[in-house]
Parts: structure tokens; C-alpha cells; sequence
């Protein structure tokens, strides 16, 4: 089956300017998890979505907003970027979502990696 | 606050080699530890582990719990090039079901 899709795959922005990712989650996936990647921080939460609802948030600004759709996918969206943003942006699907019974084992794709100059 | 840390952040061995790569945890209400591999790409899930003692083995890779001391290991024996990855801990913990991350441990296997 198709895994989780995550486009574009490589952007360039300036400073000030916004920047919106998408996510195809597993077919069947629920829950949509968005991380950010650098070098120093490793992987941060951003946000969790099931079934259209924000269901978890990490401890990022405003600047930083997602949603998801009716088909479980997933934008997530970043306003006025900042230099500091620079970063690989990973999705990740899951059936159960957090909250639920198991373990919430993470199917995560490939990745949107933004540069912002 | 919960935290999960893992060591050494970087290594780098001899294809051929064993090596082992620990995760400490300490989080609220924990749940399961898991285990991803990711190279220049997506992470990809290894092992989940729930119960102390408990070896999970895939080929020559294998991981282990030990909840009294908050611990997890990653054993690789016999390492291969296409082992170089960065290798990612994280804990499930809280009410939530909340997962922390530890920064990586990247190893590189040297012909």
C-alpha cells in the first residue's frame, strides 16, 4: 500500500514570506502527526489531527497552524517565516492516534525540507 | 520533565563491528519505548517495546527494556554500510499518549 506522501519536497522561501506543506496519510490513517527536524533540537511536536480535530499541540508560535480534511489530509501551515524555521518538516500517520489503546507506532514520510534564506 | 536522551549522539565503526546504542528515559505514566532508523529519508520503525527483559530481534539488529532502570539498548552486530542511519529513541508516556524524542544517535559504518 501507498505509504505517507509529503509535498513538495524541497522549497526555498525568504524571510516574511508563507509557506504551506501537505501530507497524505496511509489509506485507512486517522491521525496525522507534524514534526519539525533540525541538526540541534531533533524531532519536535508541532501537532496531532484526528478526524479534523486538532487533538494535541506542541510548544510552538502561532506562526505555525495546520488542518486536516474530510480524507485524513493533512496541511500545515507557517506564516512571517523566520531564518530559525529552517528545517525538515516530517508528517506522520498512524490508525489509532494518540489517546487510544496501543502503542501509536508512527509511519512517517519522506519529509518537506524548507529553507528559508 | 519528561526527557529521553540518548548516547553517544555519534559513532562511527568498522563494517564488521557490534555496536550499542542506550536511550534513557524518564517520563510520566510510561506506555512503550519505540525504536526508528532514519537515513536520508523517512524514519522508519524498528522495534516497540512494552515489557522489561523482553528482547525484540530483527536480523541482526535487537533491542531490549529495563523498566526498573528506564533504560533501552539497540544492539547491531555485524554492521553494515547500508547501517549508517541516524537511529531514534522515544518514549510513549503520559495520559495523552504523548511521544519524546531524543536527539539521535548517528552512526557510520565504514567500509
Amino acid at each position: 500500500k501507498a505509504g505517507v506522501t509529503q509535498t513538495p519536497r524541497y522549497l526555498i522561501k525568504t524571510r516574511g514570506q508563507q509557506v504551506t506543506l501537505s501530507c497524505s496519510p496511509i489509506s485507512g490513517h486517522r491521525s496525522v502527526s507534524w514534526y519539525q527536524q533540525t541538526p540541534g533540537q531533533g524531532l519536535q511536536f508541532l501537532f496531532e489531527y484526528f478526524s479534523e480535530t486538532q487533538r494535541n499541540k506542541g510548544n510552538f508560535p502561532g506562526r505555525f497552524s495546520g488542518r486536516q480534511f474530510s480524507n485524513s489530509r493533512s496541511e500545515m501551515n507557517v506564516s512571517t517565516l523566520e531564518l530559525g524555521d529552517s528545517a525538515l518538516y516530517l508528517c506522520a500517520s498512524s490508525f489509532t492516534g494518540w489517546g487510544t489503546s496501543g502503542a501509536n507506532v508512527l509511519t512517517f514520510g519522506a519529509g518537506s525540507r524548507l529553507t528559508v534564506l | 520533565e519528561d526527557k529521553v536522551v540518548q548516547s553517544p549522539l555519534s559513532l562511527v565503526v568498522h563494517e564488521g563491528d557490534t555496536v550499542t546504542l542506550n536511550c534513557s528515559y524518564e517520563v510520566t505514566n510510561f506506555r512503550s519505548l519505540l525504536w526508528y532508523k532514519q537515513e536520508k529519508k523517512a524514519p522508519t520503525f524498528l522495534f516497540m517495546l512494552t515489557s522489561s527483559g523482553i528482547e525484540k530481534k530483527s536480523g541482526r539488529l535487537s533491542s531490549i527494556l529495563d523498566k526498573k532502570e528506564l533504560f533501552s539498548i539497540l544492539n547491531i552486530t555485524a554492521t553494515q554500510t547500508g547501517d549508517s542511519a541516524i537511529y531514534l529513541c522515544a518514549a510513549n508516556a503520559g495520559n495523552n499518549r504523548k511521544l519524546i524524542w531524543g536527539l539521535g544517535t548517528s552512526l557510520a559504518v565504514n567500509p
